[in-house]
């Protein structure tokens, strides 16, 4: 049965850096591509960045160029996403999900979700 | 690349028929059939109910359907039950610098 399973809540001050983590179980994971969505309080889902497992290359969406780093450790089939520069409007759950593919990616499984709030 | 366009809300009765608009551009949605669509409860992560613009994942009930034409994605719910109150978003690949676009979100009333 797959499970994504991510680590817990974070509380944060502004400038700061968080990371979250996701643990992949339940199916081979090198052979889908992770991504990361956030969803700030009340809004809408909005894609950050897609890891390829395999390699370890990562893309990032061009609003968070610079500020975020996803990585992965293939021993224990986790990937992580730190974001930096904190700011209040990054106050958020933060999701990965995982796609069959990266061309026309479409997510199966959901973490359950990382609540990071950035305040002073 | 903006956000695809959702109607804010959408209702109807137990046993009825609805459907949520999500209207795109000839780069997104009119360009490819990678239309996916996901369901969120209140405190929950989504959860994929359709792919490639109709394609159901194993588990997802067949009141569940999908459509495209032109730059409009839609997904039907049919039978309408209560446990279909949630938040409904699109998704699509996009020929842009933002490849992975969501829709802005749909609230599911069930009267």
């Amino acid at each position: 049965q797959v499970h994504l399973v991510q680590s817990g809540a974070e509380v944060k001050k502004p400038g700061a850096s968080v990371t979250v983590s996701c643990k992949a179980s339940g199916y081979a994971f090198t052979t889908y591509f992770m991504f990361w969505v956030r969803q700030a309080p009340g809004q809408g889902l909005e894609w950050m960045a897609i890891l390829n497992p395999r390699d370890g290359n990562a893309t990032y969406t061009q609003k968070f160029q610079g500020r975020v780093t996803v990585t992965r450790d293939t021993s224990t089939n986790t990937v992580y996403m730190q974001l930096s520069s904190l700011r209040s409007e990054d106050t958020a759950i933060y999701y990965c999900a995982r796609s069959p593919r990266r061309l026309g990616a479409y997510f199966d499984y959901w973490g359950q979700g990382a609540l990071v709030t950035v305040s002073s | 690349q903006s956000a695809l366009t959702q109607p804010a809300s959408v209702s109807g009765s137990p046993g009825q028929s609805i459907t949520i608009s999500c209207t795109g551009t000839s780069t997104d949605v009119g360009h490819y059939n990678y239309v996916s669509w996901y369901q969120q409860q209140p405190g929950k992560a989504p959860k994929l109910m359709i792919y490639y613009v109709s394609d159901r994942p194993s588990g997802v009930s067949n009141r569940f359907s999908g459509s495209k034409s032109g730059n409009t994605a839609s997904l039907t719910i049919s039978g309408l039950q209560a446990e279909d109150e949630a938040d409904y978003y699109c998704s699509s690949y996009a020929f842009s610098s933002t490849p992975y676009v969501f829709g802005t979100g749909t609230r599911v009333t069930v009267l």
